[in-house]
């Protein structure tokens, strides 16, 4: 399994505070992704990075930022949690000897916003 | 955008039979991979698929990358209770550098 951890792994706030989500990565793997996963919606991309300080947007980044300062963290911040961010998110990393084409999942983080 | 039309959507079979699902796509895609979702974790890579026409297995599971390249299929033979969980396909482009999901085939099955 490729090294990744989350943290935390749940988590319960309120409308209008500020979440950060953690994804850890053993593999030096140079590509790190944050998805959301919704019932009906399957796996959406919201922020991506190519390498230390470079992100990019995805499909649904409103609302959410990223930081990378280091090959093996990728920071996922809710500026002002909406109930409408209440959903499981995963990090995901590519770009090892598997190319980058395939992308290994961490295990997740429910976060539920009051 | 890209989308991808996975189905079926949810299949429950009696163990021992075998299981077939499918993606297609308006567009042509580079890579094909399925994954399979257990409750409570991440996604996990089962098959990915490189070519157009290529079919590869992995145990009971066999894949193959349509020849159009905007579809692929996944066969499950002979399932087991373990087999349990939801099903996703996903399409690599190029072009465009991200990944597109499928919905997921939820698959139970009855012991």
């Amino acid at each position: 399994d490729a090294g990744i951890t989350q943290s935390p792994r749940h988590k319960v706030t309120e409308t209008g505070t500020p979440v950060t989500l953690r994804c850890h990565q053993t593999e030096n793997h140079r590509y790190m992704y944050w998805y959301r996963q919704d019932p009906g919606h399957g796996l959406r991309l919201i922020h991506y990075s190519y390498g230390v300080k470079d992100t990019d947007k995805g499909e649904v980044s409103d609302g959410y930022s990223v930081s990378r300062s280091k090959t093996e963290d990728f920071l996922l911040t809710l500026e002002s949690a909406t109930s409408s961010q209440t959903s499981v998110y995963f990090c995901a990393i590519s770009g090892g000897l598997a190319g980058v084409n395939e992308q290994f999942f961490g295990p997740g983080t429910r976060l539920t916003v009051l | 955008g890209q989308q991808l039309n996975q189905s079926p959507q949810s299949m429950f079979i009696q163990e021992g039979e075998d299981v077939s699902m499918n993606c297609t796509s308006s567009s042509i895609f580079n890579t094909w991979l399925w994954y399979k979702q257990d409750p409570g974790e991440g996604p996990v890579l089962l098959i990915a698929l490189y070519k157009a026409g290529e079919l590869t297995s992995n145990g009971r599971l066999t894949a193959q990358f349509g020849i159009t390249r905007k579809d692929s299929f996944l066969n499950i033979s002979a399932s087991i209770p373990s087999d349990v969980g939801i099903y996703f396909c996903a399409g690599f482009s190029s072009n465009t550098g991200k990944l597109i999901f499928g919905q997921g085939t939820t698959l139970q099955v009855k012991p």
